[in-house]
């Protein structure tokens, strides 16, 4: 079963426009872990974010913020006026307690497309 | 340059052929992970090392891979009579594990594989 959806496959934004890419996800465990991946058209994935289970603090790094809601798993990540550089597939991803390895369960990612 | 790096960038082989890639971690980090991605999907987990021990396997890897990291530092992972399907991006990342705190995998640019 999938354990992250990102129902968005791609969005195209004119510059300085705000985007927001959502992500829903899925897990029994109580403690867990969600990451935001930037993947560029250099291939290599960007960490940008890691939130834990427990602390719902919304938190904001410059342009970008994210808005994360257990009672409806989902972590949303926000663009704010949007830059042709932010042009890039975003990946979130969920880490789970359970197994002690902590890999990572991607979703299919959204193309962000910015257009100046 | 202290990032995870992998080598071959790219690799273009006959189907059968056998294929070697070989992942450096970020010197002090005890884990490192090899996913695989495929176009348009997410990064899907392979395997995991934490130091030379190798803990955990996806189903994915067949028995036509193999993968290891001798001495706790680099990695490498090998395909045996590659077929058409093995084409994809294998990436590689680490962590430095040990905590809650260090669970952000950092990823190398991968190893663009095609099989003709």
């Amino acid at each position: 079963a999938q354990k992250v959806t990102q129902a968005q496959t791609e969005i195209s934004v004119v510059e300085k426009e705000d985007v927001t890419l959502d992500c829903v996800y899925e897990t029994r465990d109580t403690t867990y872990y969600l990451f935001w991946y930037k993947q560029p058209p250099s291939g290599e994935l960007v960490f940008l974010i890691r939130r834990n289970s427990f602390d719902e603090q919304n938190e904001i790094s410059g342009r970008y913020s994210w808005n994360f809601q257990k009672s409806t798993s989902s972590f949303n990540f926000t663009i704010t006026a949007s830059q042709v550089v932010d042009s890039a597939v975003y990946f979130c991803a969920l880490s789970e307690s359970h197994s002690n390895d902590y890999k990572l369960s991607f979703g299919a990612g959204t193309t962000v497309t910015v257009r100046a | 340059d202290t990032g995870v790096s992998q080598n071959p960038r790219h690799k273009i082989t006959k189907r059968g052929q056998n294929v070697t890639f070989r992942c450096d971690p970020i010197s002090e980090h005890n884990r490192l992970y090899w996913y695989r991605q495929t176009l348009g999907q997410g990064p899907e987990f392979l395997t995991y090392f934490q130091n030379e021990a190798q803990l955990e396997k996806s189903r994915l890897l067949s028995d036509r891979f193999s993968a290891e990291r001798p001495k706790g530092s680099f990695s490498t992972l090998e395909i045996q009579r590659t077929e058409q399907g093995d084409s994809a991006m294998y990436l590689c990342a680490s962590s430095l594990g040990g905590g809650p705190a260090n669970y952000e995998q950092y990823f190398g640019p991968g190893t663009r594989l095609t099989v003709t």
